[in-house]
């Protein structure tokens, strides 16, 4: 079936270190490719969005490509800050009329200075 | 404008109690959407409404669930005879229509408990 599988945290780094969670999906069809992030005692936010092959979502400094053939959305960024500790998940959405959400695990992510 | 609401923010509840979890999602947004989020683990859809009507329910685990939107805004996501393993985060989003591309927005959560 269709699932999302992300990498396990936490992820611990210092105040500028280059960050990556790498997040891979299986799914029919082409769906859409999504990264919420969840900050400690908030609800869930859309960071960024892809929405086919080959499309860069890019938002406050975080990037990820939507790669078909490796079937990956792997986020990134050059220089993170202590700000950007948080719940990072993976989704895809399936497009079987509406957006049904398909989530990963969820990545945490922590910072420090 | 003012962001989905959702209460109570926590409810704790007996095993084999019945329970009712609120949803004011944004104004104007048509579709909305119930998910499960159990501890450390990633959402799980479990039902989206078009307006006043369940388009999909294929997520709801059992009968002991089900949700109800009379009115295509505020929705009610009720489970009876609650169970130790509906203990969870129960997650409400809305957005402006239901296409591939809309923006779902979510609610802090109503964090369940049961004993």
């Amino acid at each position: 079936g269709d699932s999302v599988t992300q990498m396990e945290g936490p992820v611990t780094l210092s105040e500028e270190a280059f960050l990556t969670i790498n997040c891979t999906y299986t799914a029919t069809g082409y769906p859409s490719l999504f990264w919420y992030v969840q900050y400690p005692g908030e609800g869930l936010q859309l960071l960024l969005k892809a929405t086919k092959a080959d499309d860069k979502g890019s938002n406050k400094g975080f990037e990820a490509t939507y790669r078909k053939e490796t079937t990956s959305f792997h986020l990134e960024k050059g220089s993170v800050q202590v700000s950007d500790s948080a719940v990072y998940f993976c989704a895809l959405g399936l497009n079987t009329g509406f957006q049904k959400l398909v989530f990963g695990t969820g990545t945490r992510l922590l910072v420090s200075p | 404008g003012a962001g989905v609401s959702q209460t109570p923010s926590n409810k704790v509840t007996e095993k084999g109690k019945y329970v009712e979890l609120r949803c004011d999602p944004i104004s104007g947004h048509t579709a909305l959407y119930w998910y499960r989020q159990s501890l450390g683990q990633g959402p799980e859809f479990l039902i989206y409404f078009q307006g006043t009507g369940a388009a999909d329910d294929s997520g709801l685990p059992n009968d002991r669930f089900f949700a109800v939107r009379p009115e295509g805004s505020v929705s009610t996501l009720k489970i009876q005879r609650t169970e130790r393993g509906d203990s969870a985060v129960y997650l409400c989003a809305s957005s402006q229509t239901s296409g591939r591309a809309n923006e779902q927005f979510f609610g802090p959560g109503t964090r369940l408990t049961v004993l």
